[in-house]
């Protein structure tokens, strides 16, 4: 079946430690981004990628760093300058033309710093 | 830039009843999308339903349906018959089209949705 998985499921990471989330797509979308959703919040774009090798910062970059080596995969990388990181991660892919261009989404992962 | 605006942090409906959670957008691109989501408790997101800015007719998808005003820059969805599966958090979203545009993909703050029995 065609979708989107992130994983870990929960993670758990120490202060001043990095850590990365994996999100990977079997949908062929071009498009794929990461957000941030505090608790009972909206969900704020942290980096997004239209091709392989190439990605924009979003509206809340600082802390966190992204690849795109495979159209698949948009790992995203939560590193120790990000000052508050316990919150829950969704990444979502799409095609990048068409008419009908919806967002498809994990299942999220929630990080906690302990 | 572009900008999604839900004013209404949380509604309360009694089941079987219409809702219409409201949703404003601004933005500069001539071509965009616009959609809804509803995520559970359970946190995933639930794509709902989608309005291209040049359809000329209001989408409908089952219980679901899009007001879309253009002019207004309004794009408010209406749920019939509402069930207590229903409530939920709702978000609308917007993102621009055509070629050589940005794909920025941006969200309002959310409503969230309240059916009573």
């Amino acid at each position: 079946d065609g979708g989107i998985t992130q994983s870990p499921k929960y993670l758990f990471r120490k202060e001043g430690q990095n850590v990365t989330l994996s999100c990977e797509q079997n949908l062929n979308h071009d498009a794929m981004y990461w957000y941030r959703q505090d608790p009972g919040q909206g969900l704020r774009l942290i980096y997004y990628s239209q091709i392989v090798n190439d990605f924009q910062k979003g509206d809340i970059a600082e802390g966190y760093s992204v690849s795109r080596e495979k159209k698949e995969s948009f790992p995203l990388t939560v590193t120790s300058a990000q000052k508050n990181p316990t919150a829950f991660y969704l990444c979502a892919s799409s095609m990048w033309q068409g008419g009908r261009t919806e967002a498809f989404f994990g299942q999220g992962t929630r990080l906690t710093v302990v | 830039a572009q900008k999604i605006t839900q004013t209404q942090p949380g509604m309360f409906v009694q089941e079987k009843e219409a809702v219409t959670l409201d949703c404003t957008y601004d933005t500069s691109d001539p071509s965009y999308g616009l959609f809804w989501y509803k995520q559970p408790s359970s946190g995933e997101m639930i794509f709902l339903i989608y309005q291209g800015s040049y359809d000329q007719q209001n989408a409908t998808e089952g219980r679901y349906s899009l007001n879309f005003q253009k002019a207004r820059k309004s794009a408010n969805l209406v749920i019939s018959a509402s069930q207590l599966g229903d409530s939920a958090m709702y978000f609308c979203a917007m993102r621009p089209q055509g070629g050589g545009s940005n794909y920025k993909l941006t969200f309002g703050k959310g409503t969230l949705l309240t059916v009573n029995p």
